[in-house]
């Protein structure tokens, strides 16, 4: 069974520019999680999906973040237009729906190291 | 505010010789309690678990962790340590009214001395 995969492994780009950073989850998985550490903090929550509805979006941190999930498979981070304080690695994670989400394994993909020059 | 503090930034041990790493969660809710390690350009994989069932928990590659109420301490535990442990450890909380939101540590680096 093939896991979380994310695209691109690393991203570079001059601040002003636009990414958008690409999450496949577990087939099956109507829960997908994004996530992000920059540099010398923890990793924090950004939103959560299920299925392809917005669940809770509390972490994102303004409105240059656009986060879709097309057809309920895989989702989409934009960040438009980037600023040097959104370099990080962003994870992606997804887990089965199930009865208490809270007890649920998320599985991680290996993330995107985004720096903005 | 829910948080969970990991007490050290960077363990060092020797091959053969125990492993502690420390963590302490802040909640008046009952967590589900996780330690997920990421190892060098992998994703995060999950050692262990608590979900309110036995307080003592083992997981992969023979860590496990005890869940301390009283303490409020979920610390990772492993008897030796082998060369392959070495990665970054995070003890991560999750509550069960907020759709499987995790809250990180800070994360641990274990470094393993031959």
């Amino acid at each position: 069974e093939a896991g979380v995969t994310q695209f691109p492994s690393h991203s570079v780009i001059e601040k002003g520019q636009t990414v958008t950073l690409r999450c496949d989850p577990i087939s099956g998985h109507d829960n997908l999680y994004w996530y992000r550490r920059v540099m010398g903090k923890e990793i924090k929550f950004l939103l959560h999906f299920v299925k392809e509805s917005k669940q809770d979006e509390s972490g994102m941190p303004n409105n240059r973040f656009l986060a879709e999930r097309t057809g309920g498979t895989y989702s989409t981070l934009k960040v438009q237009p980037a600023e040097l304080e959104d370099s990080g690695v962003y994870f992606c994670a997804s887990s089965p729906q199930g009865a208490s989400l809270s007890y649920n394994e998320q599985f991680f993909g290996p993330g995107t190291r985004l720096t903005v020059l | 505010a829910q948080s969970v503090t990991q007490l050290d930034s960077h363990v060092s041990v020797s091959e053969g010789t125990p492993v502690l790493l420390r963590c302490n969660y802040s909640s008046s809710y009952s967590p589900s309690l996780f330690w997920y390690v990421q190892h060098p350009n992998k994703g995060l994989q999950l050692l262990l678990k608590y979900t309110s069932a036995a307080t003592l928990v083992k997981g992969i590659n023979g860590f496990e962790a005890e869940f301390k109420k009283s303490e409020t301490s979920f610390h990772l535990t492993k008897p030796s340590a082998h060369m392959s442990d070495a990665a970054e450890y995070f003890c991560v909380v999750s509550y069960y009214n907020q759709g499987g939101k995790l809250i990180f540590g800070q994360g641990t680096e274990l470094s393993v001395k031959p």
